[in-house]
């Protein structure tokens, strides 16, 4: 069965703090996509991938990084995390038309 | 750009009947797709169904079906049928082009669709 796994399910991480999402794919698909959803709000895209350390920005970068150093792994980075970041954060993968998510992590910044 | 808007917070259907969730889009691409996912209390995204642009005829994939009006610019989902298990957040999406030429799923802000028994 092809997978999406993200790392942490649940994340508690005081301001300021850098923190990593990670999330892995083991269908050795191209594309790789990192949301957040927020009630109301939908999935907003913040950064995806095409291709092994290649990114481009989503709708709302600001404040977010990301890692692509494998093909398999695309690493969320928030530099300095702030009480406005806290959020669900959706990892997804795609090939043509088909796109898998992972379970999602709830991120709740203190 | 892309936009997704589905104007339905909420909806509310009666166990065993049909129910439809409203989504139109906006694009300039003549090449796109529209996707509805589901989404339980548990989080996960579910994929239901998949319309190409290009597709003469509207999806189906079982209880689901896609209700394709290209020149209105509406890809609305129907569920034939409802079942308790059918609560849950749904969400349509557009299969775009960013700008340095690869692809992006475009997300509506989704309906909370609640079954009564």
């Amino acid at each position: 069965d092809v997978k999406v796994t993200q790392s942490s399910r649940y994340l508690v991480k005081r301001t300021g703090e850098k923190v990593f999402l990670e999330c892995v794919q083991d269908m050795d698909h191209e594309n790789m996509f990192w949301y957040r959803q927020d009630p109301g709000l939908g999935l907003r895209l913040i950064y995806f991938s095409y291709d092994v350390k290649m990114k481009e920005k989503g709708d709302i970068p600001e404040g977010y990084s990301v890692s692509r150093e494998k093909k398999e792994r695309f690493s969320l980075i928030l530099e300095s995390a702030s009480t406005n970041q806290t959020s669900m954060y959706l990892c997804a993968s795609s090939y043509a038309y088909g796109y898998t998510f992972g379970s999602g992590t709830r991120l709740t910044v203190v | 750009a892309q936009k997704i808007t589905q104007t339905q917070p909420g909806m509310f259907v009666q166990e065993k009947e049909a129910v439809t969730l409203d989504c139109t889009y906006d694009t300039s691409d003549p090449s796109y797709g529209l996707f509805w996912y589901k989404q339980p209390s548990s989080g996960e995204m579910i994929f239901l169904i998949y319309q190409g642009s290009y597709d003469q005829q509207n999806a189906t994939e079982g209880r689901y079906s896609l209700n394709f009006q290209k020149a209105r610019k509406s890809a609305n989902l129907v569920i034939s049928a409802s079942q308790l298990g059918d609560s849950a957040m749904y969400f349509c999406a557009m299969r775009g082009v960013a700008q340095g030429g690869s692809e992006k799923l475009v997300f509506g802000k989704g309906t909370k669709l609640t079954v009564n028994p």
